[in-house]
C-alpha cells in the first residue's frame, strides 16, 4: 500500500517570503502521479499542482513549483512571493498511474502567511 | 459547469438518527468518490463508483455506512444509526474515465453527531 508523509504539521512565514513544504511517500509503483492540494478555511479542496512520475522536469504553476526527487521518494512544494491568500492547509497526495484514480493523502501542513 | 455539488453543507443530528448526505457529480464524469476528513485520521477514501457501480468499499468503516449511486448524476452516503465518532467532513469528488487523473471536489458536508 502507498503511504504519504508530511512531517511539518504547521509552518508560518511572512508575506512575500518563500516557503517550502515537505512530502515523502512510499510506493513500489514506477509510474504514478503526485499532487499538492490546498484547503483554505472555506474547506474547498483546490488542486495546486501535479507531477507525473515519468517526467523528470519539475512542475511549475506560477508562484508554485515542486522539487520531485523520484529516487528519494520526495515531493516538496515551494511557494514563492507568498501571499495572505496562500494561508491554508496543504495536502500532498499520491495516485497510481493505472487503474482506479484513488488519491492517498498525507496528514497535511497548516501554512500561515503573516502580514 | 457548477462543479461537484454536495448537500447539506452542515448537518447536526443526534446519536441514533439516520443521516443522508447527497452528491451531484460533474456531468460526464465516470468516477465518483466519497472521502471523510477528521483531525485524527486525515482524508480517507470510503468508497468509489465507476459508471454508477461500486468498485471498492474497503474504506467504509462498518455496516452502519452505505452508499448508492442510482444514476450518473446522483449519489448518497447514508449512516444509520449515526454515532458521535462519525462527526467529520464528508467530501464527494468526481473525475473523468481513467487516463484523466484530476479529481474535482465538492465543498463537503460538515456532520456533527451529538
Amino acid at each position: 500500500a502507498q503511504t504519504v508523509t508530511q512531517s511539518q504539521p504547521e509552518m508560518s512565514v511572512q508575506e512575500a517570503e518563500t516557503v517550502t513544504l515537505s512530502c515523502t511517500y512510499d510506493t513500489s509503483e514506477n509510474n504514478y502521479y503526485l499532487f499538492w492540494y490546498k484547503q483554505p478555511p472555506s474547506r474547498q479542496m483546490i488542486l495546486v499542482i501535479r507531477q507525473e512520475a515519468y517526467k523528470q522536469q519539475n512542475a511549475t504553476e506560477n508562484r508554485f513549483s515542486v522539487n520531485f526527487q523520484k529516487a528519494a521518494k520526495s515531493f516538496s512544494l515551494k511557494i514563492s512571493d507568498s501571499q495572505l491568500g496562500d494561508t491554508a492547509m496543504y495536502f500532498c497526495a499520491f495516485m497510481k498511474h493505472w487503474g482506479a484514480q484513488k488519491l492517498v493523502f498525507g496528514q497535511g501542513t497548516r501554512l500561515t502567511i503573516n502580514p | 459547469d457548477a462543479g461537484v455539488i454536495q448537500s447539506p453543507r452542515h448537518e447536526v443530528t443526534e446519536m441514533g438518527q439516520e443521516v443522508t448526505l447527497r452528491c451531484k457529480p460533474i456531468s460526464g464524469h465516470d468516477y465518483l468518490f466519497w472521502y471523510r476528513q477528521t483531525m485524527m485520521r486525515g482524508l480517507e477514501l470510503l468508497i468509489y463508483f465507476n459508471n454508477n457501480v461500486p468498485i471498492d468499499d474497503s474504506g467504509m468503516p462498518e455496516d452502519r455506512f452505505s452508499a448508492k449511486m442510482p444514476n450518473a448524476s446522483f449519489s448518497t452516503l447514508k449512516i444509520q444509526p449515526s454515532e458521535p465518532r462519525d462527526s467529520a467532513v464528508y467530501f464527494c469528488a468526481s473525475s473523468l474515465a481513467s487516463g484523466n487523473e484530476k479529481l474535482f471536489f465538492g465543498s463537503g458536508t460538515q456532520l456533527s453527531v451529538l
